[in-house]
């Protein structure tokens, strides 16, 4: 299993351009997790999903857009980019139901993205 | 508002000794904590959880207790190895639903041969 994968790595836009950072996961899992982590913070939390189909609100949203048209896949878009989204962006999945470990995430390896 | 605070921004230890790392928080609603680790350059990796039923949590060298009254939680690791040198997040969740874990700054956490 390759467990989760994002697309790119790293990534320079200039202000105003747009672009989609793809995650995959190949666990079958139901949650669905965009975060992005800044210098000397924690985790935010932008958009997630609870399946497919379906997308929800985090703690820090706007200026993103998501979609989950597939269970494995879970796209997030930058419609116009500005400086502030400058930042290590990471995809998670769980398995959201069930019992034991239900709640655990599964990280990918982060993008790099720079806004200039 | 911070709803999990890590007041500790970098811990040093020396390899055998114990590593403890603190975690506060202020939600009361909160009733599943779990502490993540991160290396440079890679996404967090779980490490071990508790739920609010429980005060202690064990596995391996690692052990969280939860302090509910106090809202506090601690990660401890005995003994302290190099390879623990991380980052260390703490998160808390309302129910098992973990979409909505808040995260806080993470611990630096530095491993001394």
């Amino acid at each position: 299993n390759a467990g989760v994968t994002q697309t790119p790595k790293f990534r320079v836009l200039k202000t105003g351009q747009s672009m989609t950072l793809l995650c995959a996961q190949d666990m079958n899992h139901e949650y669905m997790y965009w975060y992005r982590q800044d210098p000397g913070m924690g985790l935010r939390l932008i958009h997630y999903s609870v399946g497919e189909g379906t997308t929800a609100k985090g703690e820090v949203p706007d200026g993103y857009n998501v979609s989950r048209l597939k269970k494995q896949n879970f796209l997030l878009g930058l419609e116009s980019a500005a400086p502030s989204q400058t930042s290590v962006y990471f995809c998670a999945s769980s398995l959201g139901v069930g019992g034991v470990g239900a709640d655990t995430q599964y990280f990918g390896p982060g993008t790099r993205l720079t806004v200039l | 508002d911070q709803q999990v605070k890590q007041n500790s921004p970098s811990l040093s230890v020396q390899e055998g000794r114990i590593s403890i790392l603190n975690c506060d928080y202020t939600n009361s609603m909160f009733d599943y904590f779990l502490w993540y680790k991160k290396y440079p350059a890679e996404g967090p990796t779980f490490l071990i959880s508790i739920s609010s039923i429980k005060d202690k949590n064990e596995d391996g060298r690692f052990t969280v207790f939860l302090n509910k009254s106090a809202k506090h939680l601690s990660l401890h690791i005995v003994p302290s190895q190099p390879g623990d040198s991380a980052v260390y997040f703490c998160a808390a969740s309302v129910g098992t639903n973990a979409g909505k874990s808040t995260f806080g700054d993470g611990t630096t956490l530095t491993v001394k041969p």
